[in-house]
């Protein structure tokens, strides 16, 4: 089965630029996790979606970062503008369901903040 | 609410040596729990997890036991290759996912 795919892989852009990124998660997997983990650190939640609907959110930086997943299945995180304490990889992952279940991670995009 | 903490690191072993990377747990309910592995230049991986109190979790060697009553689920494997040099994440699982900080082990020849 095809795994959890993200792109770019790699970007590099100025403070106060936007960039966003693209997650499709495996397919039948109802919830979907965006992730950022800063060098050095665990990964940690931004947010989960539970098909179309967030679940949690509490640890998004909502002034600048944004998620959408419409139609329950590809989503996208958004930041804008960009801080240089922002770059750090961002994991996207995905999972049967919320409860217990095992999570898949994609292989990341690395933002790099100039 | 609920929490992981593991072992700092880093951890450094000889080839061969037995590798213990302690964690514990903080949650209301009953989590699920995991060990994820980050090879270099790699996305995260399961390596093994457990569901209930006292399963054990093995894969490629390692293995954690769930217990309950220390709130721990440590991650062990007797005899290390160069090729686990890793980072090593355990995390738990009740409504969402909580990682710990990771734990970096680097084994020499």
């Amino acid at each position: 089965e095809a795994g959890v795919a993200q792109s770019p892989r790699y970007k590099i852009i100025e403070k106060r630029q936007s960039v966003a990124f693209w997650c499709n998660p495996i397919s039948g997997h109802a919830t979907l996790y965006w992730y950022q983990q800063i060098l050095g650190q665990g990964p940690k939640l931004l947010i989960q979606f539970q098909n179309n609907g967030v679940v949690d959110d509490s640890q998004l930086p909502k002034d600048r970062f944004s998620a959408e997943r419409l139609k329950g299945v590809d989503s996208t995180l958004k930041i804008q503008p960009a801080k240089l304490e922002d770059s750090a990889v961002y994991l996207c992952a995905s999972s049967l369901s919320d409860k217990n279940t095992e999570a898949f991670f994609g292989q990341g995009t690395r933002l790099t903040v100039v | 609410g609920d929490s992981v903490t593991q072992m700092e690191g880093p951890v450094t072993l000889s080839e061969e040596a037995f590798l213990t990377i302690n964690c514990t747990y903080t949650a209301t309910g009953y989590p699920s729990l995991f060990w994820y592995v980050q090879y270099p230049g790699e996305g995260l991986q399961l390596l093994l997890k457990a569901t209930k109190a006292d399963d054990k979790g093995s894969n490629k060697g390692f293995e954690a036991t769930y217990r309950k009553e220390t709130t721990s689920f440590h991650l062990e494997k007797g005899s290390v290759q160069v090729s686990d040099s890793a980072v090593y994440f355990c995390a738990l699982t009740g409504n969402q996912f909580y990682f710990g900080t990771g734990t970096s082990l680097t084994v020499i020849p």
